[in-house]
């Protein structure tokens, strides 16, 4: 199955700000997912990004909040704009890896808004 | 969108005792995934069922994909304390453009 990198592992921000996460795939893949899991919940889908085109987003979540770049098969971005302390939460990006491996997950960015 | 119901929410065991959990759902699923995560971590996953019926091993975990296509069950037999952390179920249908929906999660702790 594929490998995820995803960076920053966690981080502290102010209120206000906005944070870039970075996702890289060690092979091409079509499509890539974000994800996001509040405190104690499940995972919950913010978008589908794939490349050369804007991303999808699910209900709820909005381009201006978590603008989304797919420059390349392998690589994806996703920012958390103007953050408030209820954007605390672990962000993970997901690749589906083919049948028999299903969605593979990065390790997560675990942020905190203060 | 859909969300999967996960029960139990929690368990306490003892080890060496068996774990069953369950996953069910309004609508009908063509694949079931299973994952479990550490704290800290992304979820790992543990089993793929693709067919009704099917039922899976892997290790000491076994998963089955229900009759009905609506439901999932994973056990894990003779506990130890590594299978501490939380199971997600996770659903996907050809009606919902592919997305995977997760369950509520099971949180496991094993008792030493």
């Amino acid at each position: 199955s594929a490998v995820i990198s995803q960076k920053p592992s966690r981080d502290i921000c102010q209120r206000g700000t906005s944070l870039t996460i970075q996702c890289q795939v060690d092979s091409q893949v079509t499509m890539m997912f974000w994800y996001r899991q509040q405190p104690g919940q499940s995972l919950t889908l913010i978008a589908t990004a794939n490349q050369g085109s804007e991303a999808t987003y699910e209900s709820g979540f909005v381009i201006d909040k978590f603008p989304i770049s797919r420059p390349n098969l392998t690589f994806s971005t996703l920012t958390v704009s103007n953050m408030s302390p209820e954007d605390s939460s672990i962000y993970l990006c997901s690749v589906d890896s083919g049948q028999g491996y299903g969605y593979t997950f990065g390790s997560g960015t675990r942020l905190t808004v203060v | 969108g859909q969300q999967l119901n996960q029960s139990p929410q929690s368990m306490f065991i003892q080890e060496g005792e068996d774990v069953s959990m369950n996953c069910t759902s309004s609508s009908i699923f063509n694949t079931w995934l299973w994952y479990k995560q550490d704290p800290g971590e992304g979820p790992v996953l543990l089993i793929a069922l693709y067919k009704a019926g099917e039922l899976t091993s892997n290790g000491r975990l076994t998963a089955q994909f229900g009759i009905t296509r609506k439901d999932s069950f994973l056990n894990i037999s003779a506990s130890i304390p590594s299978d501490v952390g939380i199971y997600f179920c996770a659903g996907q249908s050809w009606n919902t453009g592919n997305q995977f929906y997760f369950g509520t999660g099971t949180s496991l702790t094993v008792i030493p």
